[in-house]
């Protein structure tokens, strides 16, 4: 119950696509939805962040949406760029504050 | 502020030495995790302090592992003795308090051989 479902392992989006990528968990205890980039070599940084009580947010071209009675949530990033080939990670943190991550995607965006 | 510091970047040592590995946090930072990231397990939180003492090291993987915090500006992840199974990217990160980002270091790749 305490895990996060990530998908697709990998995706490659063409310059200027929507890349999405999807994320579902099972308890409903969680209160905070963040998205985590990772460049080759650098620790993970907060992207996007999202708490249950709304259904989207939306930051320039990332926007996370939410699903709760679905226990499920996205992050969509419009036109994507080469910029933005990365590792992204979708997590959820518990009632122990701690963050559950999911198994994180790799995006590649081609040129 | 130059962020979460970790040393070494790259650490390469033989199996059955000691390894430790250092972290210096965010200043005004209550929070410290250490997280360890490799292909097949994705990050795993190992254990995290709060105002220096450890409140959650249910991922330490074994007693080989073990982690400090002698004050609010340092705190180490030790593994003796080291295996091959350890190899990773072990990586700090620091947050003023559990409903904010949690920032993290640049990660200590340690290879065991």
């Amino acid at each position: 119950q305490q895990q996060v479902k990530q998908s697709p392992q990998s995706l490659i989006v063409q310059k200027g696509g929507i890349s999405i990528i999807n994320c579902a968990y099972e308890n409903t205890a969680f209160d905070y939805f963040p998205w985590y980039q990772q460049f080759p070599g650098k620790g993970p940084a907060l992207l996007i962040a999202i708490r249950p009580d709304v259904s989207e947010k939306k930051e320039g071209r990332f926007t996370i949406s939410f699903n709760k009675s679905a226990k499920q949530f996205s992050l969509h990033i419009m036109d994507s760029q080469p910029g933005d080939s990365a590792t992204y990670f979708c997590a959820a943190r518990n009632s122990n504050y701690q963050l559950i991550w999911g198994a994180g995607t790799k995006l590649i965006i081609k040129p | 502020d130059a962020g979460v510091i970790q040393s070494p970047r790259h650490e390469v040592t033989e199996m059955g030495q000691e390894v430790t590995l250092r972290c210096k946090p965010i200043s005004g930072h209550d929070y410290l995790f250490w997280y360890r990231q490799t292909m097949m397990r994705g990050l795993e939180l190992l254990i995290y302090f709060n105002n220096n003492v450890p409140i959650d090291d249910s991922g330490m993987p074994e007693d080989r592992f073990s982690a400090k915090m002698p004050n609010a500006s340092f705190s180490t992840l030790k593994i003796q003795p080291s295996e091959p199974r350890d190899s990773a990217v072990y990586f700090c990160a620091s947050s003023s308090d559990p409903n904010t980002e949690a920032f993290f270091g640049q990660g200590t790749r340690l290879t065991v051989v």
